[in-house]
């Protein structure tokens, strides 16, 4: 497994505002990914982090909204750009260390 | 994409009975099928996955099972017990570097 840690993890913003999610891992990992669980939702995968190439988002997903960093290959950042009440949701890393994926441990976020 | 369909929504049970969920996915393509439990305000836990090259899959309490012909796996947990009260999602990838595609969840009660 694999110990993952996210910053913050919950924050309350201004619409048209950005927040830059952080997620730390304990172990050099290839695969990250981004989920976003909209409250008393499912998971929906966003992106996924690859280091040293350009994230590839999923259908519904741009990267002028969630722009995504991944420098090395134990961290990554998602922002999410000019906010809405609509974005209001937790957002989880993921990574998959083996053939297995593990969640961090999200960040909700609210935007009034 | 894939498609993944979970049933039921809402499943309440007798404490000591065993429970079932099921989901279908839709493409041909996947090959790895893991079943995570989130209990509320927590992050979801890996709990049991199977591959495309097994039929079934068991540990301790908790089976699952795979028909790739018909493309649909179960979740089946025997002697429920109350802390396995919780929502439980299943999930499809096509492995390898794919993130996953999530039913919509199952809330499993467990009535004492």
């Amino acid at each position: 497994s694999a110990v993952i840690s996210q910053k913050p993890s919950r924050d309350i913003c201004q619409r048209g505002t950005s927040l830059t999610i952080q997620c730390q891992v304990d172990s050099q990992v290839t695969m990250m990914f981004w989920y976003r669980q909209q409250p008393g939702q499912s998971l929906t995968l966003i992106a996924t982090a690859n280091q040293g190439s350009e994230a590839t988002y999923e259908s519904g997903f741009v990267i002028d909204k969630f722009p995504i960093s991944r420098p090395n290959l134990t961290f990554s950042t998602l922002t999410v750009s000019n906010m809405s009440p609509e974005d209001s949701s937790i957002y989880l890393c993921s990574v998959l260390p083996g053939l297995e994926q593990f969640f961090g441990p999200g960040t909700r976020l609210t935007v009034l | 994409g894939e498609n993944v369909e979970q049933h039921p929504s809402t499943l309440s049970v007798q404490e000591g009975d065993s429970a079932v969920i099921k989901c279908t996915y839709s493409d041909s393509a996947s090959n790895y099928f893991p079943w995570y439990k989130q209990e509320l305000g927590k992050r979801p836990q890996l709990i049991i996955d199977i591959r495309s090259n097994v039929g079934e899959k068991k540990d301790q309490r908790i089976a699952v099972t795979l028909n790739k012909t018909a493309k649909h796996f179960s979740l089946h947990i025997t002697e429920t017990q109350p802390e396995d009260s919780a929502v439980y999602f299943c999930a499809a990838s096509k492995g390898g570097a794919d993130g996953l595609t999530f039913g919509k969840g199952t809330h499993l009660i467990i009535q004492p």
